[in-house]
């Protein structure tokens, strides 16, 4: 039979251009999130992080925004490069050192591609 | 600081094998996590030790797949016996429990199964 694999949102942008990432979480009790950067052949590889008590945060060129209300999280990459494109994850946690033993719940991936 | 250790990096074998698949976590971190990516279904959790005991084995697709860690630096994921099905990318994954709960991913073992 025919195999269905996921199909991951794919986002194109030219070379410094700003990308924004969008992820969908369930679990309104989710207190900590991540997102990761996954380039072939290589694990993910963490970006930055937020905690449910703030709704911004900055890193160096990254921007995550977080919005509880409807549970929306988006990853911001101001100026994209070649070398950002990779595979985005984002990841939350419920219950972030309290006795959950911080296990985190992946999303499926976006695929970010950066032309020169 | 060398990061998570995973060994092999790559693995070919044929149906029916045993596989052992190698982590050792960052020196310090007290969780360990065991995940399969596949094209099919991405990152999944198959399990995690805190303190080198097991506390979610949910994960673990059947039983022909079983995780140790018999000490705080070194972990093991073996399949007995080894299906085509089982052919992924294992990543190790490593963390401390108390502060931002941010896992290090080892870079991975391709597995191959014919």
């Amino acid at each position: 039979g025919e195999s269905v694999g996921l199909h991951l949102p794919t986002l194109s942008v030219q070379e410094g251009d700003n990308s924004i990432i969008n992820c969908a979480y369930s679990n309104s009790a989710s207190d900590y999130f991540i997102w990761y950067k996954q380039e072939s052949g290589k694990g993910p590889q963490f970006i930055i992080d937020i905690r449910s008590n703030m709704d911004k945060r900055q890193g160096q060129r990254v921007t995550v925004l977080l919005n509880k209300t409807v549970k929306h999280l988006s990853l911001q990459i101001a100026a994209t490069q070649p070398g950002d494109s990779a595979v985005y994850f984002c990841a939350e946690n419920s219950n972030a050192g309290g006795t959950s033993y911080g296990k985190l719940t992946f999303g499926q991936g976006t695929i970010l591609t950066v032309h020169p | 600081d060398a990061g998570v250790i995973q060994s092999p990096r790559h693995e070919v074998t044929e149906m029916g094998q045993e596989v052992t698949l190698r982590c050792k976590p960052i020196s310090g971190h007290n969780s360990l996590f065991w995940y399969r990516q596949t094209m099919m279904r991405g990152l999944e959790l198959l399990i995690y030790f805190n303190n080198n005991v097991p506390i979610d084995d949910s994960g673990m697709p059947e039983d022909r797949f079983s995780a140790k860690m018999p000490n705080a630096s070194f972990s093991t994921l073996k399949i007995q016996p080894s299906e085509p099905r089982d052919s992924a990318v294992y990543f190790c994954a490593s963390s401390m429990r108390t502060g931002n709960n941010e896992q290090f991913f080892g870079p991975g073992t391709r597995l191959t199964v014919l």
